[in-house]
């Protein structure tokens, strides 16, 4: 069974652009969350779907936005990039019908912004 | 207050010895606890998952968790080499479609 899989897995951009990630979740899963890493910050919480409903949304400005579609796939979206932006990107899907249980995640995509 | 708060380490343990990292958490009615793992410049995976007060164990690992005190530890038996990681604590707090997640504890397995 495919893992959950992220592209790209490398992006450089400068400053004021905007980005779009990609996830595909494990087949089945219907739940899609996507969270920040950073050295500082550790993992932070951005948004989580279910069935192209954002059910969560964690503390980050509206410059973060995401979506889910019907065959459960999730992208998401940073507009006016700035520095502090960098990061590594995760998606993880679930299972469960109560989210977030027994995330699986995927590789990531580490983002630089220049 | 983080919601949820663990040992920064890192640890430093010998082969064979164990490990134990620890983790708090601030909301008390939180429900479902893990455990991840992460090897440098890997994702997080998932190692394991607690509900009930109590220990679990699965292998070499032994999740506790105790509520009253807002505890939740990870014992590593046996520790081997590649148990080097940073181990990453995740509560689900009530009524909530998120996991908060501890900064990690880094583990440092020497042979």
């Amino acid at each position: 069974k495919a893992g959950v899989t992220q592209t790209p897995r490398y992006l450089i951009k400068t400053r004021g652009q905007q980005v779009t990630l990609s996830c595909s979740p494990i087949s089945g899963h219907r739940s899609v969350s996507w969270y920040q890493q950073t050295p500082g910050q550790g993992l932070q919480f951005l948004f989580e779907y279910f069935s192209e409903t954002q059910r969560n949304k964690g503390n980050f400005p509206g410059r973060f936005s995401g979506r889910q579609f019907s065959n459960s796939r999730s992208e998401m979206n940073v507009s006016t990039l700035e520095l502090g932006d960098s990061a590594l990107y995760l998606c993880a899907s679930s299972l469960s019908i109560v989210a977030n249980e027994k995330l699986f995640f995927g590789s990531g995509t580490q983002l630089s912004v220049l | 207050q983080k919601e949820v708060e663990q040992n920064s380490g890192p640890l430093s343990v010998p082969e064979g010895a164990i490990a134990s990292l620890n983790c708090t958490y601030s909301d008390r009615g939180s429900q479902s606890f893990f455990w991840y793992r992460q090897y440098s410049g890997k994702s997080p995976e998932l190692i394991m998952s607690i509900y009930s007060n109590g220990d679990k164990e699965d292998g070499r690992f032994t999740a506790q968790l105790n509520k009253a005190s807002q505890y939740v530890s990870l014992l590593i038996r046996d520790s081997q080499p590649s148990d080097s990681a940073t181990y990453l604590c995740a509560v689900r707090p009530p009524d909530d479609y998120k996991l908060s997640f501890g900064a990690g504890t880094t583990v440092t397995v020497r042979a």
